[in-house]
């Protein structure tokens, strides 16, 4: 079974408007952190928000914030005020403890933003 | 030079060559990694080091040789490739504690491999 599954390919936003990328996970773990990253045409992978299974409140970094449904197992990004940047591949990433070392990367959406 | 840089960023091989992938991280980490990226795929995972020490080996063929000589620099030997090999190679660190509340890890910018 895929640890990270990643339902949509690509993805349209006009600009400044909010997007929402959908991430589910699957692990029997209970302790695991998730991510999510941004991977520009440049092919360069970014970091940008963290979750980890205990966390009680959802994180936010900036215009990116993950929303945590941990029984669903979910972990959406949502990019608020959308900009022409960030279009862009987005991953989402899972890594759990048991596992050690080990990062479950998604397939992968991508996004565009249209202005 | 800062975080995790990667050499060569393009590579254009034929199959009965030799070659090799250089990483090398600045941040002080202690577990560096090897991914494959191919079109339409997940990352795939080839080999972690932590402490310089392999700790995974996620089923890679032969033709690929990891070689961790310190916890700064990772290098990946390629010898007789084949064209289904091509993809983008990305180099990961990350600082490892035990427990999944670490740090992300931190990608290079990656080769770009073509094998002819």
């Amino acid at each position: 079974a895929q640890k990270i599954t990643q339902t949509q390919p690509g993805m349209f936003v006009q600009e400044k408007e909010a997007v929402t990328l959908d991430c589910t996970y699957d692990t029997s773990d209970p302790s695991y952190g998730l991510f999510w990253y941004k991977q520009p045409s440049s092919g360069e992978m970014i970091f940008l928000i963290y979750q980890g299974s205990y966390d009680q409140q959802n994180a936010t970094e900036g215009r990116y914030s993950l929303n945590f449904q941990k029984a669903r197992k979910s972990a959406n990004l949502v990019i608020s005020a959308s900009q022409l940047g960030d279009s862009a591949m987005y991953f989402c990433a899972m890594r759990e403890v048991n596992t050690g070392n080990q990062f479950y990367f998604g397939t992968g959406t991508s996004l565009t933003v249209i202005p | 030079e800062t975080g995790v840089t990667q050499t060569p960023r393009h590579l254009v091989m034929g199959m009965t060559n030799k070659k090799s992938l250089k990483c090398e991280q600045h941040l002080g980490h202690n577990a560096m990694y090897w991914y494959k990226q191919s079109a339409k795929k997940p990352l795939e995972l080839m080999f972690v080091y932590n402490f310089k020490e392999q700790t995974e080996n996620n089923s890679v063929p032969s033709r690929f040789s990891p070689e961790c000589p310190n916890s700064s620099h990772l290098f990946l030997h390629l010898h007789t490739l084949q064209p289904e090999d091509s993809a983008l190679y990305l180099c990961a660190s990350s600082q490892n504690n035990g427990g999944a509340q670490d740090n992300e890890q931190f990608f290079g910018p990656g080769t770009r491999l073509t094998v002819l």
